[in-house]
């Protein structure tokens, strides 16, 4: 079945470093792709999306671009900040009628001042 | 309302024992879903509703659990005879269509600990 691997955290930076957190994925047809955050305290926010290959998907600073060829979404953001420590969840939408998003185990990012 | 409500926020419980928890999704929004965040092991997703149309339980662990959606809206998940390793955060989330993840609007969740 269709599943989303990320790496494992948890991920330590300093503030202004450059983030990458890698997520590949295994899916039937042509998923929608997405990571997802949650901040200390808080519910899942949707972070960015990208609905076809190529696609890049970007929001306050983070980007992630859909890659077919090596069914990858890896998110990046050059420059991190203190308030970015948080989890983060890729995840997949498949073509089935459900809807249902199929999340990778997450990775803690923390940003030290 | 503005939000996914869900209640309890924090739920602590014998073993044994049965739970009810509660979800009001956002209104208008058709389809309503259920998720369980344990630790380390991510998001695993355990029922689907779509308006009026019958549940997707594919993802229910045992049938301990199980979810009723009272007049399209409202949603109740009951796990009975709880367990230590039903130990986790019970997540719901709402969209409009149940189409696909876009339009997910996520509750902050029911953090059940089985004691």
């Amino acid at each position: 079945g269709d599943s989303v691997t990320q790496m494992e955290g948890p991920v330590t930076l300093s503030e202004e470093a450059f983030l990458t957190i890698n997520c590949t994925y295994t899916a039937t047809g042509y998923p929608s792709l997405f990571w997802y955050v949650q901040y200390p305290g808080e519910g899942l926010q949707l972070l960015l999306k990208a609905t076809k290959a190529d696609d890049k998907g970007s929001n306050k600073g983070f980007e992630a671009t859909y890659r077919k060829e090596t069914t990858s979404f890896h998110l990046e953001k050059g420059s991190v900040q203190v308030s970015d420590s948080a989890v983060y969840f890729c995840a997949l939408t498949g073509g089935g009628s459900q809807g249902n998003l199929i999340f990778g185990k997450g990775t803690k990012l923390s940003v030290k001042p | 309302g503005a939000g996914v409500s869900q209640s309890p926020s924090n739920k602590v419980t014998e073993k044994g024992k049965d739970v009810e928890l509660r979800c009001d999704p956002i209104s208008g929004h058709t389809a309503l879903y259920w998720y369980r965040q344990s630790l380390g092991q991510g998001l695993e997703f355990l029922i689907y509703f779509q308006g009026n149309s019958a549940p997707d339980k594919s993802g229910l662990p045992s049938d301990r659990f199980s979810a009723e959606r009272t007049g399209g809206s409202v949603s109740t998940l009951t796990i009975q005879r709880t367990q230590q390793e039903d130990s986790a955060v019970y997540l719901c989330a709402s969209s409009l269509t149940g189409t696909g993840g876009p339009g997910y609007t996520f509750g902050s969740g029911t953090r059940l600990t089985v004691v």
